[in-house]
């Protein structure tokens, strides 16, 4: 089973501030998608980046999602109010198998 | 528009049987997997599996197999999530979740979610 390990597991951070979110993956290969959700209290996730770098419709472009190796990165350019949130990656292959990271939350400071 | 409508919260004794619905609209239900997604109250989320709408193909993931059962009806657009037996640990958000065409895993929309309460 494939395991994803999130860092920091709490951000503390002030409006205009840079984000930089990490995701780790136990094992990786070209078979397997990865990508990020944000989710505020209350609500859904919502998708934010798939296939590792690409923003899904209407996201705007301060979200931004890198990969190395077995390492995932979103950046948040600049922190907008709305931005404050739990921030999930998640990995699926076609065996089928979907694994979520255990979250890293975005405060204000 | 495409939504995902969940059923209304529900409030069940352990080991009573429950079915929730998702029904999906604004789109062509047949053509997109639907995940169910459990969120326990205050953290992570857990994919539980997926169906094909189209012909009710079914894939769990091992941690949820064998206690849950996932459905779907094209002639009403819905599909379901079912317990025969629930149990205390079963008390959660669960969400259906739509996948984005080819990338069954990459979830574009949510539904609202249902609280399934399992308490005697």
């Amino acid at each position: 089973e494939i395991v994803l390990t999130q860092s920091p597991g709490t951000l503390s951070l002030s409006p205009g501030e840079r984000a930089t979110l990490s995701c780790r993956a136990s094992q990786r290969d070209s078979s397997t998608y990865l990508g990020w959700y944000q989710q505020k209290p209350g609500q859904p996730a919502r998708l934010l980046i798939y296939g590792a770098s690409r923003r899904a419709p209407g996201i705007p472009d301060r979200f931004s999602g890198s990969e190395s190796g077995t390492d995932l990165t979103l950046t948040i350019s600049r922190l907008e109010p709305e931005d404050f949130a739990v921030y999930y990656c998640h990995q699926y292959d076609n065996s089928p198998a979907l694994t979520f990271g255990g979250g890293t939350r975005v405060e204000i400071k | 528009e495409v939504q995902l409508v969940q059923s209304g919260s529900e409030l069940k004794k352990p080991g009573e049987s429950l079915r929730i619905s998702c029904k999906g609209s604004g789109y062509s239900f047949s053509s997109y997997w639907i995940s169910w997604v459990r969120q326990v109250p205050g953290k992570g989320l857990d994919w539980m599996g997926r169906i094909d709408p189209s012909d009710s193909q079914t894939n769990y993931s091992p941690s949820f197999q064998g206690h849950v059962t996932i459905s779907a009806d094209t002639s009403i657009t819905t599909a379901y999530l079912q317990w025969s037996s629930l149990e205390a640990s079963d008390t959660a958000m669960y969400y259906c979740a739509r996948g984005s065409g080819s990338f069954w895993g990459d979830f574009d929309y949510w539904g609202p979610g249902t609280l399934v309460t399992v308490s005697s």
